[in-house]
């Protein structure tokens, strides 16, 4: 079965980085694009970027573009994501999920969740 | 702008049915979008993509009770015999070349 399996829960000061883990099993992991979506506490859900596993096309939100990087490990069937200069602003719910991919753009709907990375921005 | 629009709340009594809706900006009336559910304190759960034909195609697990349909840049979410454990947020997705937009979530009572 499909599973997507995150990384644990993250504290990092203002200013810092911090990058989150997505193991992907139970499918053929260069054939689907992974996504990152991001819910602040008691928020709703806010898209971050996508890789395309198979050819490594990436693209980001606008909102991110500059201070995020999606990358993949195929031989770990992990995807990862890192986002810089941290502020409170980003402390939220991280989730990856697959999707369909596509050559050029693999921008799409999930079909599966990860369970969630909480990472608290705090000084 | 690509947009998707959503009711904040919805209710309906156990064993009931009820409609979701999620509202494309008009020029982007074509676009298929899809559902995701989400329970208290858990992830989201893919349910359905809609097109806007009104075909759909369901996630792995997802009951019959759980139904879509398309009118014009209305796409719908149906849940029949409504149970407890659908008391959720439900959440809209839509995307074009390069971009991914969520709407603002239903949280739907069961009463």
């Amino acid at each position: 079965q499909v599973q997507l399996v995150q990384s644990g829960a993250e504290v990092k000061k203002p200013g810092a980085s911090v990058k989150v883990s997505c193991k992907a099993s139970g499918y053929t992991f260069t054939n689907y694009a992974i996504h990152w979506v991001r819910q602040a506490p008691g928020q709703g859900l806010e898209w971050v970027g996508w890789i395309n596993v198979g050819n490594d096309k990436r693209k980001y939100s606008e909102k991110f573009q500059g201070r995020v990087t999606i990358t993949r490990d195929t031989t770990a069937t992990t995807a990862y994501m890192e986002l810089n200069s941290l502020t409170s602003e980003d402390t939220a719910l991280y989730f990856c999920a697959r999707g369909p991919s596509s050559y050029y753009d693999s921008s799409d709907y999930y079909d599966y969740w990860g369970q969630g990375t909480l990472v608290t921005v705090s000084s | 702008q690509l947009v998707v629009t959503q009711s904040p709340s919805a209710s309906a009594s156990l064993g009931a049915s009820v409609k979701l809706t999620c509202t494309l900006s008009s020029r982007h009336s074509n676009y298929a979008i899809a559902w995701h559910q989400q329970q208290p304190e858990k992830g989201p759960r893919y349910l359905m993509k809609i097109n806007s034909d009104g075909s759909h195609t369901k996630g792995d697990g997802i009951p019959d009770r759980f139904s879509g349909s398309s009118s014009g840049a209305e796409r719908y979410l149906t849940i029949s015999s409504l149970q407890s454990e659908d008391e959720a947020d439900y959440y809209c997705q839509t995307w074009g070349t390069g971009i991914e937009v969520f709407g603002g979530g239903t949280k739907l009572t069961v009463l």
